[in-house]
């Protein structure tokens, strides 16, 4: 089954914690992102990936690392989190950027206390 | 940037109405999408429409695009309970390229269908 996987789902840390957020995607998708979703203001792109090795930022990327080491995997590294960073995070992949339906992980909701 | 605003933010009807939703856009765009989302959990493509077309049908959902108002709305026919869930449009905007061309998401409209 095509999907897109992320874990953990629920995280509950302190703030300065540093903490991974894995996705894994078995589509052999080339492009790959992660989104931020708050009330009231939809989703955000924090980072993006083109292709292995290949990343760049988004429109919130502050805070925030990713790699890209792997075709199937995008891990989104929070190296210090800070109670602002507590949203829902949405990892994506699709065959291209803006122009491709992107396929959506089921969320991780992070609370840093 | 937010560039696609969904209205209204909110929507409830009964069961077999139909739902219209509607999106609107401030810079011209090579292609539009709309997504749904169940409560809390991660969005689902529903259709892409392209500048070029004004209307796609998918089953009970037709989506209309208006460039010239730089609109599109999303029409749920026959609505169900389980068509209870966020709606988000998101744009490609036209005039990016490289690094620049990245989808972007309105709020959403929460839609609500009751039993």
């Amino acid at each position: 089954e095509a999907q897109v996987t992320q874990n953990p789902r629920y995280l509950i840390t302190v703030t300065g914690k540093k903490l991974t957020v894995t996705c894994s995607q078995n589509m052999n998708h080339e492009y790959m992102s992660w989104y931020r979703q708050d009330p009231g203001l939809g989703l955000r792109q924090i980072y993006y990936s083109m292709n292995v090795e290949v990343t760049d930022k988004g429109d919130v990327p502050e805070g925030y690392k990713v790699s890209r080491k792997e075709k199937r995997n995008f891990p989104l590294i929070l190296e210090s989190p800070s109670p602002n960073q507590t949203s829902l995070y949405f990892c994506a992949s699709s065959w291209g950027r803006a122009n491709y339906e992107q396929y959506f992980g089921p969320g991780t909701r992070l609370t840093v206390t | 940037s937010q560039q696609g605003e969904e209205d209204p933010q909110a929507l409830s009807i009964q069961e077999g109405e139909n739902a219209t939703m509607n999106c609107s856009y401030k810079t011209s765009i090579n292609n539009l999408q709309w997504y749904r989302q169940n409560s809390g959990r991660g969005l689902v493509h529903l259709i892409l429409i392209r500048s070029n077309e004004r209307e796609k049908h998918s089953g009970r959902l037709r989506v209309t695009l208006d460039t010239s108002k730089k609109s599109s709305s999303l029409l749920i026919t026959a609505s169900r309970a389980a068509d209870t869930a966020s709606y988000f449009c998101a744009t490609d905007p036209q005039g990016t390229s490289g690094s620049a061309r990245q989808l972007t998401f309105g709020s959403g409209t929460q839609l609500t269908v009751l039993p």
